[in-house]
């Protein structure tokens, strides 16, 4: 069965650079997550989309935006990149607003 | 906040002995759920309660909910090494899109 697909797996940047995560959900799931996990912590909700339209805000910062396309895929966008932004940065879909999440394997950010 | 809160922190067990978390949250949910994860890797949805339910069961896993102590436990049965990872609670609101974890329990299970 399809599970979500993020890329890259891995990304390596500079401070002050931009960076560019992407996630495919699982077909016919209508909401995406994104979830940021810093070393030893729990995972940390950023943003969710429902139907392509923002659903939900969480801790994201002011210098991160990110949006669902017309074919789901979801796209999250790093600015000005900080050391602190080093993380596992986790997509998860689901069918509905609320339900069983099915996470991606994650994106590796190192920023140096 | 809505994350749910889990104790212990961490947890050492032997094979074969039960392994119990807990998750406590601080308003009112819709469902609450629990996640596995390895280290390093995606998170795995175990198990889903909701909120009119008091007490599940999937394999070796059971949950129970009280919603009057806003409060959840997970218990893992038999356990095995390759239960060795970490456990997390996350707790959806009603009416909201957003799942929030809990600070994990990171259990170790020795051979």
């Amino acid at each position: 069965a399809a599970g979500v697909i993020q890329s890259p797996r891995h990304l390596i940047k500079e401070k002050r650079e931009t960076a560019t995560l992407k996630c495919y959900p699982i077909p016919r799931h209508d909401t995406v997550y994104w979830y940021q996990q810093g070393p030893g912590q729990d995972p940390q909700f950023l943003i969710s989309f429902y139907e392509k339209m923002q659903s939900d805000k969480g801790s994201i910062p002011d210098r991160f935006s990110a949006q669902q396309f017309s074919d789901y895929h979801s796209e999250l966008n790093m600015s000005s990149l900080e050391l602190g932004d080093s993380a596992l940065y986790f997509c998860a879909s689901s069918q509905g607003a609320v339900g069983e999440l099915f996470f991606g394997e994650g994106s590796r950010l190192t920023v140096l | 906040s809505q994350q749910g809160e889990e104790d212990p922190q961490a947890l050492s067990i032997q094979e074969g002995e039960n392994a119990t978390m807990n998750c406590s949250y601080k308003t009112s949910i819709n469902n609450l759920q629990w996640y596995r994860q390895n280290s390093g890797r995606g998170l795995v949805h175990l198990i889903l309660i909701r909120s009119n339910e008091r007490e599940k069961h999937s394999g070796r896993l059971r949950v129970t909910l009280d919603t009057s102590k806003k409060s959840s436990s997970l218990l893992i049965t038999a356990s095995r090494a390759a239960d060795t990872a970490s456990y997390f609670c996350a707790t959806a609101y009603h009416n909201n899109n957003d799942m929030r974890f809990g600070a994990g329990t990171r259990l170790t299970v020795k051979p």
